[in-house]
């Protein structure tokens, strides 16, 4: 069974400048969700996903961050125009609820964004 | 306000010893439990989890956790660490329905002496 995969798995970029990061869950999992990690700190959730509608996008910055998940599947998050603080790497994780009640979330390798 | 403290920045276990790692929340219920591990450039791996029923549950790679409701904690541990086990391991708390997002600890540092 393949995993959740990420890409770019590295970026850097200048402030006010733009990026995206692109997120392909497992295969039939329903739920998606995207963390932010700050070195030094646990994961934070941005957003999740059920299917392709937003469930929890409470911490995520919606003047500088978006999100989508088109068709239920593959996700992309934007940042726009990026801040120095958004330096972090930023992890996708999947999970099969709501057809299974196993909680687990299986996370990708993340992406790493530098901001100078 | 929900929470998971990792009171252990960093620590380190001379090769073969026990270890544990300790991990206390704050939530408003008996949550459900994770603890992650995290190696240099991975993803986040599952390592075990509660959620109900034996307060002891082992893992994967010969790590246990006790879940201590009175003291809310729920401490990871292993009883001979190999040099592999050096990484970074997070602590997490969901709430008991299945989907929702994790709040985790900030992590504690594993090194291996040899």
């Amino acid at each position: 069974e393949a995993g959740v995969a990420q890409s770019p798995r590295y970026k850097i970029i200048e402030k006010r400048q733009s990026v995206a990061f692109w997120c392909n869950p497992i295969s039939g999992h329903a739920t998606l969700y995207w963390y932010q990690q700050i070195l030094g700190q646990g994961p934070k959730l941005l957003i999740q996903f059920q299917n392709n509608g937003v469930v929890d996008d409470s911490q995520l910055p919606k003047d500088r961050f978006s999100a989508e998940r088109l068709k239920g599947v593959d996700s992309t998050l934007k940042i726009q125009p990026a801040k120095l603080e958004d330096s972090a790497v930023y992890l996708c994780a999947s999970s099969l609820v709501p057809a299974s009640r196993t909680y687990e979330q299986y996370f990708g390798p993340g992406t790493r964004l530098t901001v100078t | 306000a929900q929470s998971v403290t990792q009171p252990d920045i960093h620590i380190t276990v001379s090769e073969g010893a026990s270890l544990e790692l300790r991990c206390n929340y704050s939530y408003g219920a008996t949550p459900y439990l994770f603890w992650y591990v995290q190696s240099p450039g991975q993803g986040l791996q599952l390592l075990l989890k509660y959620f109900s029923g034996d307060t002891l549950v082992q893992g994967i790679k010969g790590f246990e956790a006790e879940f201590k409701r009175s003291q809310s904690s729920f401490n990871l541990r292993k009883p001979s660490v190999h040099w592999s086990d050096a990484a970074e391991y997070f602590c997490a708390v969901g709430a008991p329905q299945a989907g929702t997002a994790l709040i985790f600890g900030k992590g504690t540092t594993l090194s291996v002496s040899s």
